[in-house]
């Protein structure tokens, strides 16, 4: 079946510090890969997505490309903010109409000045 | 950008009486909506699929009796919860699935959640 690994949290970092948070993923087929971002009290947010294989998607600072190769969609940013403390879902799905999210655990950061 | 919203945000109920929760797209049509279930630090769980003008698919482990959907127009989709019971208290995620031409993708976006407390 399909499905999304993240590695668990919480990742405890001083800000400025380079943040990764891997994400690895089992597909039947060829899915397209995101982060989402939930901030506390908040909704879901999409941070960035990649529909393709070598796709780098961005924003924010966060960065995470698709690697076909590996399975893997892991996200990255080279110094983090306070306000980056939130909970990080990675998840997949099928370019088709009626198919759902396939969320990751989440991974919860904390930031601390 | 497409906006979902759900309400009530929050809601507190006794145990044995139903809560209807909406979900709608405000600035577009949505063909597909989802309802999801997030328990405390954990990811969401989808629980069903919902198209307008058809039954919803649920997903396995989700009682289609006691979690009821309706999807009576595009940009309106309603969870019913009958017979709430404390096991059921969690928070409640729409999202709504719309076609991007720009990008030629579709995109899915979130509501703000519901959270349901059963007392």
């Amino acid at each position: 079946g399909n499905s999304v690994t993240q590695m668990e949290g919480p990742v405890t970092l001083s800000e400025e510090a380079f943040l990764t948070i891997n994400c690895t993923y089992t597909a039947t087929g060829y899915p397209s890969l995101f982060w989402y971002v939930q901030y506390p009290g908040e909704g879901l947010q999409l941070l960035l997505k990649a529909t393709k294989a070598d796709d780098k998607g961005s924003n924010k600072g966060f960065e995470a490309t698709y690697r076909k190769e590996t399975t893997s969609f892991h996200l990255e940013k080279g110094s983090v903010q306070v306000s980056d403390s939130a909970v990080y879902f990675c998840a997949l799905t099928f370019n088709q109409a009626g198919t759902a999210l396939i969320f990751g655990k989440g991974t919860t950061l904390s930031v601390s000045s | 950008g497409a906006v979902v919203s759900q309400h009530p945000s929050w809601v507190i109920c006794k145990s044995g009486t139903s809560v209807k929760i909406e979900c709608r797209s405000l600035d577009f049509q949505a063909t597909t909506m989802f309802w999801y279930r997030q328990f405390p630090k954990q990811s969401l769980m989808l629980m069903a699929t919902s198209n307008e003008g058809s039954k919803a698919t649920y997903e396995q482990g989700v009682e289609k009796d006691k979690f009821l959907i309706n999807h009576a127009s595009l940009t309106l989709s309603t969870l019913t919860v009958t017979s709430a019971h404390p096991e059921d208290s969690s928070f409640y995620i729409c999202s709504a699935r719309v076609w991007l031409a720009k990008s030629s993708y579709n995109e899915q976006f979130f509501g703000p959640g519901t959270r349901l407390t059963v007392l």
